[in-house]
């Protein structure tokens, strides 16, 4: 199956300032890359997903980029709000999760 | 509201017990899966069903059994056979198998006691 790393595995931030993590993938098939938020106790989160035949797509203050010569692709957040403390999966070809990173906002 | 709902939230087993857990959801989606996730893990897939009547094993299906009897539900059976079946389990939905996002429940923590 395909091989997801993800990183970093935890990031603190101050409010206000960006965030990125990135995805690496294995099988340069993978047309589709969905980035998902968990909060405690709960399920993950749909929030935005890209797929190969763009490189950039961006909703109000997240953005996802892909690179799919490298095989890469990151979630950008920014403007970063104490509710965006959470963990974050990226995903690949919709079967395949990185291992999450946990990100916390500083107030 | 349309939405994926997962029972119970909390369960306990006693080991050599089967238990099942239940998934239903009324988005009328085509596709169901069920995933496990351990800490520092990530979630791994352990079945998924495209349709009814029809499903596949995941990278960790081995303990574990499913049905897919109607479109609404998929639950998940963890057997005697899984070895350590403590863990989060995440039930999800999309509207096609291949390459759309999903919609998750909200979980079942399974503890064997």
């Amino acid at each position: 199956g395909e091989n997801v790393e993800q990183h970093p595995s935890t990031l603190s931030v101050q409010e206000g300032d960006s965030a990125v993590i990135k995805c690496t993938y294995s099988d340069s098939a993978s047309n589709y890359f969905p980035w998902y938020k968990q909060e405690l106790g709960k399920g993950p989160q749909l929030i935005i997903d890209i797929r190969s035949n763009v490189g950039e797509k961006k909703d109000q203050r997240i953005a996802v980029t892909l690179n799919k010569t490298a095989k890469h692709f990151s979630l950008h957040i920014t403007e970063t709000q104490p509710e965006d403390s959470a963990v974050y999966f990226c995903a690949v070809s919709q079967f395949y999760f990185g291992t999450g990173t946990s990100l916390t906002v500083i107030p | 509201d349309g939405g994926i709902t997962q029972s119970p939230k909390y369960l306990f087993r006693k080991e050599g017990q089967n238990v099942t857990l239940s998934c239903e959801q009324n988005l009328n989606h085509d596709a169901m899966y069920w995933y496990r996730q351990d800490p520092g893990q990530g979630l791994r897939l352990i079945y998924y069903s495209q349709i009814v009547n029809d499903f596949q094993k995941g990278d960790i299906a081995e303990g574990y059994s499913v049905s897919r009897e109607k479109k609404e539900s998929f639950p998940l059976t963890v057997t005697s056979a899984q070895k350590n079946p403590t863990a989060f389990y995440l039930c999800a939905s999309s509207i096609y198998a291949s390459d759309y996002g999903y919609t998750f429940g909200s979980g079942t923590r399974l503890t064997v006691v």
